[in-house]
This record gives C-alpha cells, sequence and structure tokens, in this order.
C-alpha cells in the first residue's frame, strides 16, 4: 500500500525552529516534495529531495533518508506568516504523480 | 508568463448535477494532474492527462472523467454529484520529461454540492 503519515497540529513560536516529520511508504518511491497552503490556496512549491541528505534553501531545510522511508522540513526564525498547512508528498511511480500526505497546520504565536 | 488557471474560482451545485471544470497549464508544460483536497486532509490524486489520453488514474469512481484539449488545457467533469464531492479541485501542470519535476498548482476550483 501507499502512506504518508505527518503530524495534524503543530505549535511554535515566533522566530524559534520547528521540525515537521514525515514518514512514507510507497511504491515506486522516486523522490519526496513538500510544500505549504495557506487556508483557501493553492500549495506552493517549498523543497524536492530525491537522494539522501539535507537541501538548504533560506529560511527552510529540508532533509530526506530514503533507507528510513523518513523525511522532515526544518522552518528557522519563524515568522507569523509561516502559519499554514505543510503537505509532504511522495513522488510515486513512472510518472509525475503525487502522493500526498494529510497535512500538519503549524501555528505561529507571537 | 502565467502560470496554472483554473475556472471557475467556486461553484454550488445540487446532488445529482453534473459539472465541468476547467484547467490551462503552465506556459511550456503538457501534462495536466487533478487533485480533490476535501476539508483538512491533503489532496486526493484523481488523474493525469497526457497527449490527450488518461495516464494514471487514482482511486476514483468512474463518474470522474477528463479530457485533455491539443493545446493542453483539460477539462475535470463529475456525473451524478454526491455531497461527498464537495471539495477544492485542483489542478498541477508539469513537463512529461519523466521523474522529479515540480507540479505547479492552480488556484483551485471550491465546489459545493447541496
Amino acid at each position: 500500500g501507499q502512506n504518508i503519515d505527518q503530524p495534524t497540529e503543530m505549535t511554535a513560536t515566533e522566530g524559534a525552529i520547528v521540525q515537521i516529520n514525515c514518514t512514507y511508504q510507497t511504491s515506486g518511491f522516486n523522490g519526496l516534495f513538500w510544500y505549504q497552503q495557506h487556508a483557501g490556496e493553492a500549495p506552493t512549491f517549498l523543497s524536492y529531495n530525491v537522494l539522501d541528505g539535507l537541501e538548504e534553501k533560506g529560511r527552510f531545510s529540508s532533509f530526506l533518508s530514503r533507507s528510513k522511508g523518513y523525511s522532515y522540513l526544518l522552518l528557522k526564525e519563524l515568522q507569523m506568516k509561516d502559519s499554514a498547512s505543510y503537505l509532504c508528498a511522495a513522488f510515486s511511480g513512472g510518472y509525475n504523480k503525487l502522493i500526498f500526505g494529510a497535512g500538519t497546520r503549524l501555528a505561529v504565536h507571537p | 508568463d502565467a502560470g496554472v488557471t483554473q475556472s471557475p474560482t467556486h461553484l454550488i451545485k445540487t446532488r445529482g448535477q453534473q459539472v465541468t471544470l476547467r484547467c490551462s497549464p503552465k506556459s511550456g508544460h503538457d501534462t495536466v494532474s487533478w487533485y480533490q483536497q476535501a476539508l483538512g486532509q491533503g489532496p486526493q490524486f484523481i488523474f493525469q492527462y497526457y497527449e490527450e489520453e488518461e495516464r494514471q488514474r487514482g482511486n476514483f469512481p468512474d463518474r470522474f472523467s477528463g479530457h485533455q484539449f491539443p493545446n493542453y488545457s483539460s477539462e475535470l467533469n463529475v456525473n451524478a454529484l454526491l455531497l461527498g464531492d464537495s471539495a477544492l479541485y485542483l489542478c498541477a501542470s508539469s513537463p512529461y520529461r519523466g521523474v522529479g519535476y515540480e507540479q505547479y498548482f492552480g488556484p483551485g476550483t471550491r465546489l459545493t454540492v447541496t
């Protein structure tokens, strides 16, 4: 089967660091995406990992371990505008098909 | 460069009716995927179109059908609407060059079935 698990909700303080974990079990795994989605809006691309290791992009970093079926998204220097849902998605099969988790709702408070 | 566009933005339909949603992909993209996102859930893959053919399909009934036109735009049709079809319908486009290419999402169509 195909399964993506991530925490339902997280809270953090402005200026802090938060790590959102994601575990996956998918057939034909070809990479792991993270998307940010504000309420009522479309998902926007944050990062993509295909090889093991850490990818850094400004305040956002994403890590992948293919052998463990595990990824995390690290957000540094949190800002109020980072309050959103964060979607973990596995790239599955030979086509551009994404299998999404249910998303993690992050609330950043002052 | 226009991104992915979808129409309409919002739609209200009655149970049993039929609906057609439209999507224009980002310039240079030839593959269109459709997703259904229920409230509080992640997007669920419905199907994908490339070269005017359905290439992959998720776990959705035959009431959900689609079409891709020669200009790569696409339609999603849903027949015999159920209350459970109420959701945000997202269209995503990408280039068909193999794996690992980011899918760009449109703003979505919010469908409410009453």
